[in-house]
């Protein structure tokens, strides 16, 4: 059974960090592109980042780009994000996702990990 | 920058038959948008429903069914059911470079 579990989140000042963790099992975790994907209290769904099979390519949504960092770790079987400079409009729910294959979707979600910007 | 569209509400009776659509704000969605949908229920994590324009996902039920109608994507429930009451998303990949896959902001279905 696939598994996406994510940890990582909480409540962080504007301006600071936090990386998020998504711990993959139940399927072979390198051979697949992996996502980011947030909601925003009472929004819709928001793609973040992508990352390819072994990170050699990453690709950002523009408005993270240059302060979000995907990452993976194939013999850990986990996924990253690093967030930096934190607004208040990062506030989400960031959900680890997996890729379809070939077909640019996502098939298998985990449940979430919240994310709060507050000073 | 491209906006992906979609009804913000609808709602259907229970047996009845709905389609929901996808669009963009400039252009018309075709196949090599892939577009897929997914189902989300408040407080779970969202469902994939259908992938590549008209496949369901493992374990969907055959009254999902995906397609392109005229310049949109649409996602038809057959035989709605109660649970079928939930928030629906499409998403288009808009290949490569930034913002790879943009969703809609959502249609919020009831059925009564």
């Amino acid at each position: 059974e696939v598994q996406l579990v994510e940890s990582g989140g909480g409540l962080v000042q504007p301006g600071g960090s936090l990386k998020l963790s998504c711990a993959a099992s139940g399927f072979t975790f390198s051979g697949y592109w992996m996502h980011w994907v947030r909601q925003a209290p009472g929004k819709g769904l928001f793609w973040v980042s992508r990352i390819d099979t072994d990170g050699s390519s990453t690709t950002y949504a523009d408005s993270v780009k240059g302060r979000f960092t995907i990452s993976r770790d194939n013999a850990k079987n986990t996924l990253y994000l690093q967030m930096n400079s934190l607004r208040a409009e990062d506030t989400a729910v960031y959900y680890c996702v997996r890729g379809g294959h070939g077909l640019n979707y996502f098939d298998y979600w985990g449940q979430g990990t919240p994310v709060t910007v507050s000073s | 920058q491209t906006v992906v569209t979609q009804e913000p509400s609808f709602s259907v009776s229970p047996g009845g038959t709905v389609t929901l659509t996808c669009g963009l704000s400039s252009g018309s969605v075709s196949t090599s948008y892939y577009p897929s949908w997914y189902q989300q229920t408040p407080g779970q994590a969202p469902r994939t429903l259908i992938y590549n324009t008209n496949t369901r996902s493992s374990g969907v039920p055959d009254r999902f069914s995906g397609s392109i109608l005229g310049n949109k994507a649409a996602l038809t429930i057959t035989g709605a059911q109660a649970d079928d009451e939930s928030h629906y998303y499409c998403v288009l990949y808009m290949g490569s470079g930034l913002s790879n896959w943009v969703f809609g902001g959502g249609t919020k279905l009831t059925v009564l």
